[in-house]
Protein backbone atom coordinates (compact mmCIF):
# COMPACT_ATOMS: atom_id res chain seq x y z
CA UNK A 1 0.00 0.00 0.00
CA UNK A 2 0.93 3.46 -0.81
CA UNK A 3 2.36 5.40 2.18
CA UNK A 4 0.18 8.39 0.33
CA UNK A 5 -3.15 7.47 -0.63
CA UNK A 6 -5.08 10.15 -2.72
CA UNK A 7 -8.92 9.58 -3.51
CA UNK A 8 -10.42 9.71 -6.24
CA UNK A 9 -7.41 9.54 -8.44
CA UNK A 10 -9.01 11.33 -11.74
CA UNK A 11 -12.95 12.98 -10.99
CA UNK A 12 -15.00 14.80 -13.56
CA UNK A 13 -17.47 17.49 -11.85
CA UNK A 14 -19.86 20.25 -13.14
CA UNK A 15 -19.57 24.25 -12.43
CA UNK A 16 -20.73 25.06 -9.15
CA UNK A 17 -20.58 21.50 -7.50
CA UNK A 18 -19.05 21.12 -4.02
CA UNK A 19 -16.13 18.41 -4.20
CA UNK A 20 -14.00 16.59 -1.85
CA UNK A 21 -10.01 15.60 -2.60
CA UNK A 22 -9.23 12.99 0.39
CA UNK A 23 -5.78 12.85 1.69
CA UNK A 24 -4.10 9.55 3.88
CA UNK A 25 -1.02 9.05 5.19
CA UNK A 26 0.63 5.85 7.09
CA UNK A 27 4.21 7.72 7.40
CA UNK A 28 2.94 9.19 11.06
CA UNK A 29 4.13 12.47 10.25
CA UNK A 30 2.84 15.89 11.42
CA UNK A 31 2.72 18.05 8.42
CA UNK A 32 0.68 17.73 5.60
CA UNK A 33 0.18 20.07 2.26
CA UNK A 34 -2.20 20.42 -0.58
CA UNK A 35 -0.57 21.49 -3.86
CA UNK A 36 -2.13 22.80 -7.33
CA UNK A 37 0.04 22.01 -10.72
CA UNK A 38 -0.64 23.21 -13.38
CA UNK A 39 1.45 23.55 -16.81
CA UNK A 40 4.60 25.16 -16.57
CA UNK A 41 3.70 26.79 -13.18
CA UNK A 42 4.83 23.96 -10.77
CA UNK A 43 3.94 23.18 -7.57
CA UNK A 44 1.45 25.56 -5.90
CA UNK A 45 0.56 25.60 -2.35
CA UNK A 46 -2.69 25.67 -1.29
CA UNK A 47 -2.84 24.92 2.38
CA UNK A 48 -0.91 23.75 4.77
CA UNK A 49 -1.23 22.04 7.83
CA UNK A 50 1.46 21.10 11.02
CA UNK A 51 -1.07 19.06 13.08
CA UNK A 52 -4.54 18.78 13.91
CA UNK A 53 -5.33 22.18 15.25
CA UNK A 54 -2.89 23.56 12.56
CA UNK A 55 -3.97 24.90 9.01
CA UNK A 56 -2.46 27.62 7.47
CA UNK A 57 -3.20 29.29 3.90
CA UNK A 58 -0.55 28.71 1.25
CA UNK A 59 -0.43 31.14 -1.98
CA UNK A 60 -3.79 29.64 -3.99
CA UNK A 61 -5.65 29.24 -1.14
CA UNK A 62 -9.18 31.63 -2.35
CA UNK A 63 -11.73 29.22 -3.59
CA UNK A 64 -10.85 26.17 -1.57
CA UNK A 65 -11.38 25.02 2.10
CA UNK A 66 -9.26 22.05 3.98
CA UNK A 67 -9.78 20.04 7.23
CA UNK A 68 -7.08 17.93 9.16
CA UNK A 69 -9.62 14.90 10.51
CA UNK A 70 -6.48 13.65 12.21
CA UNK A 71 -3.00 13.36 11.76
CA UNK A 72 -3.32 10.95 8.88
CA UNK A 73 -5.98 12.58 6.89
CA UNK A 74 -6.54 16.12 5.35
CA UNK A 75 -8.84 16.75 2.95
CA UNK A 76 -9.61 19.68 0.26
CA UNK A 77 -13.05 21.14 -0.62
CA UNK A 78 -13.57 23.17 -3.62
CA UNK A 79 -17.26 24.64 -2.25
CA UNK A 80 -18.22 25.40 -5.44
CA UNK A 81 -16.34 24.06 -8.50
CA UNK A 82 -15.32 26.53 -11.34
CA UNK A 83 -12.95 25.61 -15.15
CA UNK A 84 -10.05 27.36 -13.94
CA UNK A 85 -9.68 24.66 -11.04
CA UNK A 86 -9.07 22.15 -13.51
CA UNK A 87 -5.94 20.47 -12.44
CA UNK A 88 -3.85 17.89 -10.85
CA UNK A 89 -3.77 17.69 -7.29
CA UNK A 90 -1.43 16.22 -5.24
CA UNK A 91 -1.32 15.87 -1.20
CA UNK A 92 2.39 15.42 0.17
CA UNK A 93 3.40 14.32 4.12
CA UNK A 94 6.30 15.84 5.41
CA UNK A 95 7.98 15.60 9.22
CA UNK A 96 10.05 18.11 10.52
CA UNK A 97 13.71 16.46 9.12
CA UNK A 98 12.52 14.38 6.54
CA UNK A 99 11.57 15.43 2.61
CA UNK A 100 8.21 15.48 1.40
CA UNK A 101 6.34 12.10 0.19
CA UNK A 102 3.76 12.29 -2.35
CA UNK A 103 0.45 10.90 -3.10
CA UNK A 104 -0.02 9.84 -6.69
CA UNK A 105 -2.09 12.80 -7.50
CA UNK A 106 -5.93 13.31 -8.33
CA UNK A 107 -6.81 14.47 -11.27
CA UNK A 108 -9.69 16.90 -11.78
CA UNK A 109 -11.60 18.31 -14.64
CA UNK A 110 -14.43 20.55 -14.04
CA UNK A 111 -16.73 21.24 -16.87
CA UNK B 1 8.53 38.62 -6.70
CA UNK B 2 7.83 34.94 -6.37
CA UNK B 3 9.22 33.02 -3.56
CA UNK B 4 10.73 30.17 -5.27
CA UNK B 5 11.84 31.06 -9.03
CA UNK B 6 13.76 28.63 -11.76
CA UNK B 7 14.51 29.08 -15.53
CA UNK B 8 11.42 26.93 -16.88
CA UNK B 9 12.99 25.91 -19.92
CA UNK B 10 13.18 23.78 -21.97
CA UNK B 11 16.87 23.17 -21.27
CA UNK B 12 18.28 20.94 -24.12
CA UNK B 13 21.19 19.18 -23.80
CA UNK B 14 22.93 16.29 -25.59
CA UNK B 15 23.58 12.72 -24.09
CA UNK B 16 26.95 12.59 -21.58
CA UNK B 17 26.83 16.43 -20.90
CA UNK B 18 26.52 17.97 -18.12
CA UNK B 19 22.78 20.24 -17.21
CA UNK B 20 22.66 22.87 -14.94
CA UNK B 21 19.81 23.38 -13.26
CA UNK B 22 19.22 27.01 -10.78
CA UNK B 23 17.20 28.14 -8.87
CA UNK B 24 16.72 31.21 -6.25
CA UNK B 25 14.19 32.12 -3.04
CA UNK B 26 13.35 35.44 -1.88
CA UNK B 27 13.17 34.22 2.21
CA UNK B 28 16.90 34.28 3.19
CA UNK B 29 15.49 32.87 6.60
CA UNK B 30 15.19 29.62 4.27
CA UNK B 31 16.13 26.03 6.24
CA UNK B 32 16.35 23.44 3.81
CA UNK B 33 16.74 23.23 -0.23
CA UNK B 34 15.30 19.87 -2.26
CA UNK B 35 15.55 18.78 -5.75
CA UNK B 36 12.89 16.78 -6.92
CA UNK B 37 12.30 15.18 -10.61
CA UNK B 38 8.76 14.16 -11.96
CA UNK B 39 7.80 12.47 -14.72
CA UNK B 40 5.08 13.96 -17.02
CA UNK B 41 1.72 12.73 -15.07
CA UNK B 42 3.46 11.23 -12.22
CA UNK B 43 4.58 11.91 -8.77
CA UNK B 44 7.65 14.23 -7.77
CA UNK B 45 10.39 12.02 -6.14
CA UNK B 46 13.21 13.13 -4.51
CA UNK B 47 16.51 13.68 -5.86
CA UNK B 48 18.46 15.26 -3.06
CA UNK B 49 18.48 17.87 0.01
CA UNK B 50 20.81 20.33 1.00
CA UNK B 51 20.96 21.82 4.65
CA UNK B 52 24.46 23.59 4.60
CA UNK B 53 26.17 26.14 2.50
CA UNK B 54 28.72 24.29 -0.48
CA UNK B 55 28.32 21.19 -2.42
CA UNK B 56 26.89 18.34 -1.54
CA UNK B 57 27.16 15.27 -4.65
CA UNK B 58 25.45 11.93 -4.41
CA UNK B 59 26.49 9.92 -7.67
CA UNK B 60 25.50 11.95 -11.15
CA UNK B 61 24.10 14.98 -9.17
CA UNK B 62 25.47 17.72 -7.03
CA UNK B 63 23.25 20.04 -5.54
CA UNK B 64 25.34 23.53 -4.88
CA UNK B 65 23.61 26.33 -2.10
CA UNK B 66 25.02 29.54 -1.58
CA UNK B 67 22.81 31.41 1.31
CA UNK B 68 24.37 34.55 0.67
CA UNK B 69 23.43 34.59 -2.55
CA UNK B 70 20.12 32.98 -1.96
CA UNK B 71 20.89 30.44 -4.33
CA UNK B 72 20.87 26.70 -5.27
CA UNK B 73 21.83 24.51 -7.97
CA UNK B 74 21.80 21.06 -9.20
CA UNK B 75 24.32 19.57 -11.40
CA UNK B 76 23.91 16.10 -13.76
CA UNK B 77 26.90 14.74 -15.06
CA UNK B 78 26.72 12.46 -17.84
CA UNK B 79 23.43 13.01 -18.51
CA UNK B 80 20.83 9.74 -19.76
CA UNK B 81 18.49 9.88 -21.97
CA UNK B 82 16.19 8.74 -18.39
CA UNK B 83 17.31 12.02 -17.17
CA UNK B 84 14.79 13.30 -19.10
CA UNK B 85 12.10 15.23 -16.67
CA UNK B 86 10.29 18.35 -14.64
CA UNK B 87 13.11 19.24 -12.32
CA UNK B 88 11.66 21.00 -9.24
CA UNK B 89 13.46 22.81 -6.90
CA UNK B 90 11.65 23.49 -2.94
CA UNK B 91 12.50 25.65 -0.25
CA UNK B 92 11.31 25.04 3.40
CA UNK B 93 10.92 28.23 5.32
CA UNK B 94 12.19 28.95 8.56
CA UNK B 95 11.01 32.10 10.89
CA UNK B 96 7.05 32.64 11.38
CA UNK B 97 6.51 30.09 8.63
CA UNK B 98 8.89 27.60 9.81
CA UNK B 99 8.15 24.31 8.02
CA UNK B 100 6.39 26.05 4.57
CA UNK B 101 7.35 23.90 2.03
CA UNK B 102 7.52 26.01 -1.45
CA UNK B 103 8.29 25.11 -5.23
CA UNK B 104 9.74 26.63 -8.22
CA UNK B 105 8.30 26.61 -11.09
CA UNK B 106 10.30 23.48 -12.54
CA UNK B 107 12.58 23.13 -14.98
CA UNK B 108 11.65 20.77 -18.27
CA UNK B 109 14.85 19.30 -18.95
CA UNK B 110 15.55 17.09 -22.20
CA UNK B 111 18.50 14.94 -22.95
CA UNK B 112 18.72 13.76 -26.58
CA UNK B 113 20.88 10.81 -27.93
Amino acid sequence: DADVTQTPRNRITKTGKRIMLECSQTKGHDRMYWYRQDPGLGLRLIYYSFDVKDINKGEISDGYSVSRQAQAKFSLSLESAIPNQTALYFCATSDWNTEAFFGQGTRLTVV
Amino acid sequence: QKEVEQNSGPLSVPEGAIASLNCTYSDRGSQSFFWYRQYSGKSPELIMFIYSNGDKEDGRFTAQLNKASQYVSLLIRDSQPSDSATYLCAVQAGGTSYGKLTFGQGTILTVHP
